[in-house]
Parts: C-alpha cells; structure tokens; sequence
C-alpha cells in the first residue's frame, strides 16, 4: 500500500538558517504530494502542493520538488523565521476520494 | 478559500457520559469527511471516512460503536466518542476535500480530556 517516510525529527534550527525536511513515498500509479503545517493547538493547514512529476510547489518561502525518480518531495526554506516553528506533515493523495496518507510529522523549533 | 469549523475546539468531560464534535464545511458540500486522532507528539491517525447519506467506513483497530459518525447533510459530519474514559483523551481532527488533485481542508481540532 501507499506510505510515506519523512525525516524523524525534532529539527531544531537559529533564524535564517537554511531548512530541509526529507521526505519520501512509496505509492502506485501517479499520486499527489502535500506538505501541511501545524502549529501548536491547532489543526492543519495545506501549505504546498504538487500535482505531478517535476512541479515545484511554493508558499511563504517554503519550496519542494516532485522527484518521481527518487520518489522523493523534500520540503526546503532558504531562511527560518521563529515563526516557522511547527509540526510539518508530508502526505500523499492517491485516489479521488480525498484520502491521504500522511507522514509521522517532523517538529521544527526555530531559536531567535 | 475553502474552510472547515470544528467544534467544539475544547471538551472537558467524565468518565462515562458522551461527547460530541461537529465537523461543517461553511463554503462548500462535503459528500466525504474523515476523522481523525492525534496522539501527543505523534501522527495523524485516520478513524473513519464520514460518507454523506450513508454509513462511515472505519479503518481497522477503530471500535465503530464507541465512535459513533452521523454525516446527514452535505456539510455536516458527527463524531460522537461514547462512554468516554480517560484513554479516550485526545486531539481530534476533521477533514474534507473541497477540490481537485485530493486537497484536504482540516478543522481546527477538538481537545477532548476525560476525567
């Protein structure tokens, strides 16, 4: 079945460094990929997609790849904020009945 | 943009009675909704999938007569945890598919501490 493996955390970074999350899927046919946030006490947010092969999604400075040849949608960020701390979620979307598989959830802190 | 409302976000209770969440959709129908639990420092972990009009399909390991899910109408789903206990505690979440390429909105989350 569908699964994804993401980077075991907690990641612990100062602002402005660089951030990378690793996260990798196992899946049939051709899934989309999602990366969600969420911060303490609260529920998800969608903050990046991608639909197919080689799209890149992009919000609030956050980017990731989809790398079907290494079945891979690493999340990066250029430059934390302390803003940034949360849990971030990798998951996968495999059918049209909206149900996805989700990663464990990687903790990033950011130290001012 | 599509929204979800959770509610409600903090449910104190004891040991022995029920509660219940509510899951809307405000903007948009929602034929599916799921539920799901979120242990401390932990993943997701999908309970049911709500279908509207119809009974919800729970996964395996989730007693379906213990979490009780009602979806009568395209922009409401139930969860009701009856006869909670205290391993019951926990953060509950809703989510529902509000367009294409399986993008899922999630609610806000229900803490739910049973004494």
């Amino acid at each position: 079945g569908d699964s994804v493996t993401q980077m075991e955390g907690p990641v612990t970074l100062s602002e402005e460094a660089f951030l990378t999350i690793n996260c990798t899927y196992t899946a049939t046919g051709y899934p989309s990929l999602f990366w969600y946030v969420q911060y303490p006490g609260e529920g998800l947010q969608l903050l990046l997609k991608a639909t197919k092969a080689d799209d890149k999604g992009s919000n609030k400075g956050f980017e990731a790849t989809y790398r079907k040849e290494t079945t891979s949608f690493h999340l990066e960020k250029g430059s934390v904020q302390v803003s940034d701390s949360a849990v971030y979620f990798c998951a996968l979307g495999n059918t049209n009945a909206g149900k996805s598989t989700f990663g464990d959830g990687t903790t990033l802190t950011v130290k001012p | 943009g599509a929204v979800v409302s959770q509610h409600p976000s903090r449910v104190i209770c004891k040991s022995g009675t029920s509660v219940k969440i509510e899951c809307r959709s405000l903007d948009f129908q929602a034929t599916t909704m799921f539920w799901y639990r979120q242990f401390p420092k932990q993943s997701l972990m999908l309970m049911a999938t709500s279908n509207e009009g119809s009974k919800a399909t729970y996964e395996q390991g989730v007693e379906k007569d213990k979490f009780l899910i009602n979806h009568a109408s395209l922009t409401l789903s139930t969860l009701t945890v009856t006869s909670a206990h205290p391993e019951d505690s926990s953060f509950y979440i809703c989510s529902a598919s509000a367009g294409g390429a399986n993008v899922l909105t999630f609610g806000a989350g229900s803490r739910l501490t049973v004494l």
